[in-house]
């Protein structure tokens, strides 16, 4: 079946530092991929997307490109900020069925000090 | 534009105890789908509801079950709670069974003790 693989946190880092959180995935068909983020006490905000291989999605500074040979899809941002801090959640949309349902990775938390 | 809704938003409940918890989608979004979220885990896909009918299911028993009433809003009811049920539940709702963006609620947090 479909599986997401995120790199483990925490992470933490200084405002102003590069990011890079992992992500890699198993699918058996041609999966959308996204990261999501979940600020503390609220549900889950779509942050990127990309439905198609060498893709990149890209928001609030943030970018990540769908890597089918590597099957792929790495978080970046070139300089962090405070307000940054949250879980980030890598998944795949497969066509399974007749549902296409989200598959989640197992998030990782992110920390920005001032 | 309303967003998508959850109520209530935190529930304790005795193992052995019968739950529902509810869900408004948003306007014009006819699929809703529900996840489970443990505590430091990604969430888990439950079941999706498009127009009324169960449209897919994920890797739950039966004793998790649900309804999509006509104005599309739903309901997630489990039966005979058991503690690992405690978790986040999180509604989401999109249009054409998943295939445009998915907007989640805030969640439901439920405790089984």
């Amino acid at each position: 079946g479909d599986s997401v693989t995120q790199m483990e946190g925490p992470v933490t880092l200084s405002e102003e530092a590069f990011l890079t959180i992992n992500c890699t995935y198993t699918a058996t068909g041609y999966p959308s991929l996204f990261w999501y983020v979940q600020y503390p006490g609220e549900g889950l905000q779509l942050l990127l997307k990309a439905t198609k291989a060498d893709d990149k999605g890209s928001n609030k500074g943030f970018e990540a490109t769908y890597r089918k040979e590597t099957t792929s899809f790495h978080l970046e941002k070139g300089s962090v900020q405070v307000s940054d801090s949250a879980v980030y959640f890598c998944a795949l949309s497969d066509l399974g069925g007749s549902a296409r349902q989200l598959t989640f990775g197992s998030g990782t938390q992110l920390t920005v000090l001032p | 534009e309303t967003g998508v809704t959850q109520s209530p938003t935190h529930l304790i409940k005795t193992r052995g105890q019968q739950v529902t918890l509810r869900c408004s989608s948003q306007s014009g979004h006819n699929t809703v789908s529900w996840y489970q979220q443990a505590l430091g885990q990604g969430p888990q896909f439950i079941f999706q509801y498009y127009r009324e009918e169960e449209n897919g299911r994920g890797n739950f028993p039966p004793r998790f079950s649900g309804l999509q009433f006509p104005n599309y809003s739903s309901e997630l009811n489990v039966n005979a709670l058991e503690l690992d049920d405690s978790a986040l539940y999180l509604c989401a709702s999109s249009c054409d069974r998943g295939n445009t963006e998915a907007f989640f609620g805030q969640g439901t947090r439920l405790t089984v003790v």
